[in-house]
C-alpha cells in the first residue's frame, strides 16, 4: 500500500541552526511530492511542490526540497531556522491516474525554533 | 478572494447518527477534496470531486459519501457514525484534477461522536 513516513515526530532547533525533515514514501509510479505548513492557528498551506524536472524544489520562506527517486525520499532543509519557522510540517505525495488518484499525507513534523 | 470555507466549526454527534458536512470552494477552483485529520496524525484522503464527480477515493467505507454542486461547493456526508469518526474534516479546493497545482485548505469541522 501506499505510505509515506515521516522520520522525526518532534525537533527542538535555536534559531540559525540548519534544519532537515526526512520524508519517504512508497509508491512505484509516478508521484508528486509536496510539503505543506501549518503554523499555528492557521490552516495548512503549500511550502513547495515537486511534479517533474530539477529535483531541487525551492519553496517559500527559504526552505528547499530534493527528490531523490532512487531512494524514494522527499527531503525538507532550510540552512538557518527562525522563530517564525516554529510549525507543524507534513509532506504529501499523490499517486495514480485520472480517477484513481490518492493523496496520502505523512504524520507531520512539529518543529520548535527556540529563540 | 475568498478563502475556503467550511461549516459549521464544531459539531456533536451520537452513534449511529448522520451527519453533513459543507464547504465552499475558494474563487475560481473547480476541484474539492475532503480529509479526515485524526488527532496527532496527518490528514487522511477521503475523496475528491471534479466537475461534479468523483475522481479519487481514499481508504474509507461507504458510509462516507459526497457531492459537489455546480458552483463546486461540496458536502461530506457520513451515515452510522462511529466514535472512531471523530476528528477534524478539511476541505481543500483546487484548480483542476489532483494533480494539479497546490491545494488550498479550509480551518476544517471539528466532529465529535459520543
Amino acid at each position: 500500500a501506499q505510505s509515506v513516513s515521516q522520520h522525526n515526530h518532534h525537533v527542538i532547533l535555536s534559531e540559525a541552526a540548519s534544519l532537515e525533515l526526512g520524508c519517504n514514501y512508497s509508491y512505484g509510479g509516478t508521484v508528486n511530492l509536496f510539503w505543506y505548513v501549518q503554523y499555528p492557528g492557521q490552516h495548512l498551506q503549500l511550502l513547495l511542490k515537486y511534479f517533474s524536472g530539477d529535483p531541487l524544489v525551492k519553496g517559500i520562506k527559504g526552505f528547499e526540497a530534493e527528490f531523490i527517486k532512487s531512494k524514494f525520499s522527499f527531503n525538507l532543509r532550510k540552512p538557518s531556522v527562525q522563530w517564525s519557522d516554529t510549525a507543524e510540517y507534513f509532506c504529501a505525495v499523490n499517486a495514480g491516474t485520472s480517477g484513481t488518484y490518492k493523496y496520502i499525507f505523512g504524520t507531520g513534523t512539529r518543529l520548535k525554533v527556540l529563540a | 478572494e475568498t478563502g475556503v470555507t467550511q461549516s459549521p466549526t464544531h459539531l456533536i454527534k451520537t452513534r449511529g447518527q448522520q451527519v453533513t458536512l459543507r464547504c465552499s470552494s475558494q474563487s475560481g477552483h473547480n476541484t474539492v477534496s475532503w480529509y479526515q485529520q485524526a488527532l496527532g496524525q496527518g490528514p487522511q484522503f477521503i475523496f475528491q470531486y471534479y466537475r461534479e464527480e468523483e475522481n479519487g477515493r481514499g481508504n474509507f467505507p461507504p458510509r462516507f459519501s459526497g457531492l459537489q454542486f455546480p458552483n463546486y461547493s461540496s458536502e461530506l456526508n457520513v451515515n452510522a457514525l462511529e466514535l472512531d469518526d471523530s476528528a477534524l474534516y478539511l476541505c481543500a479546493s483546487s484548480l483542476g484534477g489532483l494533480r494539479n497545482n497546490e491545494q488550498f485548505f479550509g480551518p476544517g469541522t471539528r466532529l465529535t461522536v459520543l
